[in-house]
């Protein structure tokens, strides 16, 4: 079956801990993407990656890392300097950049106490 | 700020009834247009792409495009309970740094039996 693995489905840190989320697409897809999601908002783009070995801030990306060694890998690292950590994350994938479709992953639900 | 704009509901229709949800965008430049669905606490599924001015039919969904008037709408006919949702517009732009979606912050769709 081709698709987007999150893991884990649910994260509970304290405050002041790194904590990396995993994404996984097997469709082939070039481009891959993180964002978040707060209540009551829209998905608000933290990073992503055109190509492996390249990628890009989104409009969030401050106290985020990300690395792309893998075309089928994106890891989202959420580390201590990040101020609000607490929320949904999702991470997507299309074949390209450009005006096409973007699927998302079941996402990781970040809680940080 | 390129803004994607959706009255954030609830809407409620009868079951059968036809919903109608709109979205307007602000980036002139927009070319594509996504409308995904999201139940609560999943990630969103991608519905619907339109890329041209004009109707596009997919089975119980229209999608609607009005570049002009910078409008996007989706309907959806003999809606179900099961369409009970959060549905989300998103608008695809070129930027500086490539190409990015901007999401809406959803419409929540309630069909009452």
């Amino acid at each position: 079956d081709g698709g987007i693995t999150q893991s884990p489905k649910y994260l509970f840190r304290k405050e002041g801990q790194n904590v990396t989320l995993s994404c996984e697409q097997n469709l082939n897809h070039d481009a891959m993407y993180w964002y978040r999601q707060d209540p009551g908002q829209g998905l608000r783009l933290i990073y992503y990656s055109q190509i492996v070995n390249d990628f890009q801030k989104g409009d969030i990306a401050e106290g985020y890392s990300v690395s792309r060694e893998k075309k089928e890998s994106f890891p989202l690292t959420v580390t201590s300097a990040q101020k609000n950590p607490t929320a949904f994350y999702l991470c997507a994938s299309s074949i390209g950049t450009g005006p096409y479709e973007q699927y998302f992953g079941p996402g990781t639900r970040l809680t940080v106490t | 700020q390129k803004e994607v704009e959706q009255n954030s509901g609830p809407l409620s229709v009868p079951e059968g009834a036809i919903a109608s949800l709109n979205c307007t965008y602000s980036d002139r430049g927009s070319q594509s247009f996504f409308w995904y669905r999201q139940y609560s606490g999943k990630s969103p599924e991608l519905i619907m792409s339109i890329y041209s001015n004009g109707d596009k039919e997919d089975g119980r969904f229209t999608a609607q495009l009005n570049k002009a008037s910078q409008y996007v709408s989706l309907l959806i006919r003999d809606s179900q309970p099961s369409d009970s949702a959060t549905y989300l517009c998103a608008a695809g732009t070129n930027s500086n740094s490539g190409y990015a979606l901007n999401f809406g912050k959803g419409t929540s769709l309630l069909v009452t039996p």
